[in-house]
């Protein structure tokens, strides 16, 4: 069964500092892809990042790169110095090929401090 | 371009009342489906379309009905609410069969309250 974990409900960090936010799955299929979605408090969901499990090279999108540790089933998101804006909630997903279907985990809610 | 299209965003019912949350993509996307997020939970999969004619049951689908007639539409149905239904439901399209495209694009949400 597809599954994503999420184990940090929330996080304080320092403006400025580098931010790591965790993402274990389960999946018995060969072929998936990994995505983060932010989520202001404004309530939209945008889309940061994408990681193909075949994928070699880890993504990176800007301040935005996945950690993928595909052995391990993690996908962290790590955010490089990390400013005001990022303050939301942060969904990992993911979208086995043989189904479609796209499942999220619970969320992480990230404060940045001044 | 329109993208995603959710109504109403903001609903009140009573219990035992139906009613229809309308979703709407002009993006011709194949794959459509219905999230809902309450605090703690994340988002749970409800239902979710590959392509009209084809429907699928996802995380939560007790309560809920769907359909797909057109590739654009996919309606989703409380057929008799209750308060455990009272969430923010999300539309979201996005191709289908191509992980590569596969990011998901969002209507703005529809806050349901149940009484």
């Amino acid at each position: 069964a597809q599954k994503i974990t999420q184990t940090q409900p929330g996080m304080f960090v320092q403006e400025k500092e580098a931010v790591t936010l965790d993402c274990t799955y389960d999946t018995s299929d060969q072929s998936y892809g990994l995505f983060w979605y932010k989520q202001p408090s404004s309530g939209e969901m945008i889309f940061l990042i994408y990681q193909g499990s075949y994928d070699e090279q880890n993504a990176t999108e800007g301040r935005y790169s996945l950690n993928f540790q595909k052995a391990r089933k993690s996908a962290n998101l790590v955010i490089s110095a990390s400013q005001l804006g990022d303050s939301a909630m942060y969904f990992c997903a993911m979208r086995e090929e043989r189904d479609d279907k796209i499942i999220f985990g619970k969320g992480t809610r990230l404060h940045i401090l001044p | 371009n329109a993208g995603v299209t959710q109504t109403p965003k903001f609903q009140v019912l009573k219990t035992g009342q139906s009613m229809t949350l309308q979703c709407a993509q002009d993006m011709n996307h194949e794959y459509m489906s219905w999230y809902r997020q309450d605090p703690g939970m994340g988002l749970r999969l409800i239902h979710y379309s590959v392509g009209a004619g084809i429907t699928d049951q996802g995380e939560v689908p007790n309560g809920y009905n769907v359909s797909r007639s057109t590739t654009e539409d996919f309606p989703l149905r409380l057929l008799s609410a209750a308060p455990s239904q009272t969430s923010v439901y999300f539309c979201a399209s996005s191709y289908a069969g191509d992980l590569l495209a596969g990011e998901l694009f969002f209507g703005e949400g529809s806050r349901l309250t149940v009484l």
